[in-house]
């Protein structure tokens, strides 16, 4: 079981040039997750994915799009990438048993962005 | 807006001694509370989960809840050097998947 993967684990990008941050996970959960986590900010939910077929916008959507392609994966795309979008950026997957959501994540992708 | 709050730190704890890590939420909706560990340059990992009031043990591990006070904290005993790390603290919503509302996080430095 390789867990959740993440794709690329680096990444140095200009502004305004575009890029989309691949996620997997093998454990058939339900609802996936996009982070970003800046320093001395804690994380932050970008999107997130309840079931396939549906996303919805967390906390910092703006500048970023999703698109969840199966059960197992989970897209962040950014458009025109700005300096603020420097981030780590963590995916997570999980199964919800009413108020029980544990989530496992992945090992981060680091955009610099130029 | 929901909000965790922890204290940046660091907290220093020499070996062997109780670290202990506190949280402070603000949506009285949230029913579970998590947390995370979290090295330097890797990503965060559950290490425990609590929902009802009171304590929870887990090896050298206890969690805290107090639901009046909107409180929750993690004791770890025993304190090695592995066990310095940045300590997360996440509220989940109230039901349904829509992610986690973490705090900044503690970080916390266990001296040999």
């Amino acid at each position: 079981n390789a867990g959740v993967t993440q794709t690329p684990k680096f990444q140095v990008l200009k502004t305004g040039q575009s890029m989309t941050l691949q996620c997997a996970q093998d454990m058939n959960h339900n609802s996936m997750y996009w982070y970003r986590q800046d320093p001395g900010m804690g994380l932050r939910l970008i999107y997130y994915s309840a079931s396939e077929g549906t996303t919805d916008k967390g906390e910092v959507p703006n500048g970023y799009n999703v698109s969840r392609l199966n059960k197992r994966e989970f897209s962040l795309r950014l458009e025109s990438a700005a300096p603020s979008q420097t981030s780590v950026y963590f995916c997570a997957s999980s199964d919800v048993w009413g108020s029980y959501n544990e989530q496992f994540f992945g090992p981060g992708t680091r955009l610099t962005v130029l | 807006q929901k909000e965790v709050e922890q204290n940046s730190g660091p907290l220093s704890v020499p070996e062997g001694a109780i670290a202990s890590l506190n949280c402070t939420y603000s949506d009285r909706g949230s029913q579970s509370f998590f947390w995370y560990r979290q090295y330097s340059g890797k990503s965060p990992e559950l290490i425990m989960f609590i929902y009802s009031n009171g304590d929870k043990e887990d090896g050298r591990f206890t969690a805290q809840l107090n639901k009046a006070s909107q409180y929750v904290s993690l004791l770890i005993r025993d304190s090695q050097p592995s066990d310095s790390a940045t300590y997360l603290c996440a509220s989940e919503g109230g039901g349904g998947a829509d992610g986690l509302t973490f705090g900044k996080g503690t970080h916390l430095i266990i001296q040999p």
